[in-house]
Order: C-alpha cells, then structure tokens, then sequence
C-alpha cells in the first residue's frame, strides 16, 4: 500500500513557467510534509517543508499549498529554471516521528531551455 | 564541511555473495538512517540508529540485511546471500539530532548490483 502518492509521474514545463506537482496521503497520523529534490547521481536534499497547521509556505521561487481536509499538498516552482530539472519527491512523517520519512515515488521534472 | 559519504559508489556482486555497504556520516550527528531507492522509486526507509543502538529497525526487508554502527559513527550496512531483487541505490543519511527540526542530510549512495 502506498502511503504517499504523487503526480504527475514526468512533467515537461517551459522556462519561466509554474510547475506543480500534487501528492496526495491517507494516514491522518501524519504531520511533517516535506520536499526533497534529487539530482543524479546524488542523494535527495530537503527543499521545502510544511506541518499541518498552515496552509502555504513559501520560501523563494518554491511553495507549498497544503489542504488538511483534502489529504492534499502540492509544491509549486514559481519562474521554473533549467536548473530546476530534476527528480522531487513528496513525503510525509508521522507524529513525533520526524525522523521515519515515507517518500513518494517522485516527479522527473524536466524545464526547457 | 564534509558531507556524508558512502563507499563504494558502485559495488557489483554474484547472486548468493555477502556484501558490505560503508557510511560517514557528518561529523557530530548523532542519528544515521539507511534507505534504498530502486529504480523509479522514492527512497525506502531500513533502519535508523540513534547513537550505537538501532532505533528502529522495521524497513528492513529481512534477516539477510543487517546494519551496525558499533562507535556510534560510521555504519555497515550487510547483506548476506545477496539476490537480484536487492539490486538498487542504498542511501545513508545523518542528522544533529532524531527528531524534530534537524533535516537529514544524504549521501550520494552506493549503487548495488547482483548479477
């Protein structure tokens, strides 16, 4: 069973562009939302992160909109650059479990030139 | 300042051999997290240590993976009687402390193939 889904599986944007990336969980004991970004041949590296008990978080060109009701979150990159091309995943850990983190199965983004 | 590393970056090993997997950590982090990532996949939890002692242990897939970080620094990751289904990218991650507000910092992982 998959805990953490995501999508969409590739995502093609244009530079200067929005990519958004949704993910959506079922377990309701989760309260730590994070982002990592992966390039190859390197380890993930936390991005951004939010808790439940906001709705947005912003930090630079990268945002998080989270929907507590819905089981929703989704990570939008505001002005999409090349450098941005790379694999994102979406996780979620549970309460007074930040250290156990569940990943999704990732989004290869890809920004054109 | 040093990242984390692993060693070695690719290991290629025969169906049925044992394998060791090494991981530094960041120096003064006291918790160390081992994953694996398979092809098209998100990173899957294995087993954190908090100091010498495995905190947790429930992501490892069986009693031939077994992990150990006698000094409370680097860690071994081991795999005995390896099969083509433990083909994938293990990574380690550190961080200041287990929980909290401290993220985990990864390393570039070692990629295990068993032919």
């Amino acid at each position: 069973q998959q805990q953490v889904k995501q999508s969409p599986q590739s995502l093609i944007v244009q530079k200067g562009g929005i990519s958004i990336i949704n993910c959506a969980y079922e377990n309701t004991a989760f309260d730590y939302f994070p982002w990592y970004q992966q390039f190859p041949g390197k380890g993930p590296a936390l991005l951004i992160a939010i808790r439940p008990d906001v709705s947005e978080k912003k930090e630079g060109r990268f945002t998080i909109s989270f929907n507590k009701s819905a089981k929703q979150f989704s990570l939008h990159i505001m002005d999409s650059q090349p450098g941005d091309s790379a694999t994102y995943f979406c996780a979620a850990s549970p309460l007074n479990r930040d250290d156990k983190i569940i990943f999704g199965k990732g989004t290869r983004l890809h920004i054109l030139p | 300042g040093a990242g984390v590393s692993q060693t070695p970056s690719n290991k290629v090993t025969e169906k049925g051999k044992y394998v060791e997997l090494r991981c530094d950590p960041i120096s003064g982090h006291t918790a160390l997290y081992w994953y694996r990532q398979s092809l098209g996949q998100g990173p899957e939890f294995l087993i954190y240590f908090q100091g010498t002692g495995a905190a947790d242990d429930s992501g490892l897939p069986n009693d031939r993976f077994f992990a150990v970080r006698p000094e409370g620094s680097v860690s071994t990751l081991k795999i005995q009687r390896t099969e083509r289904g433990d083909s994938a990218v293990y990574l380690c991650a550190s961080s200041l402390t287990p929980s909290g507000t401290y993220e985990q910092y990864f390393g570039p992982g070692t990629r295990l193939t068993v032919t």
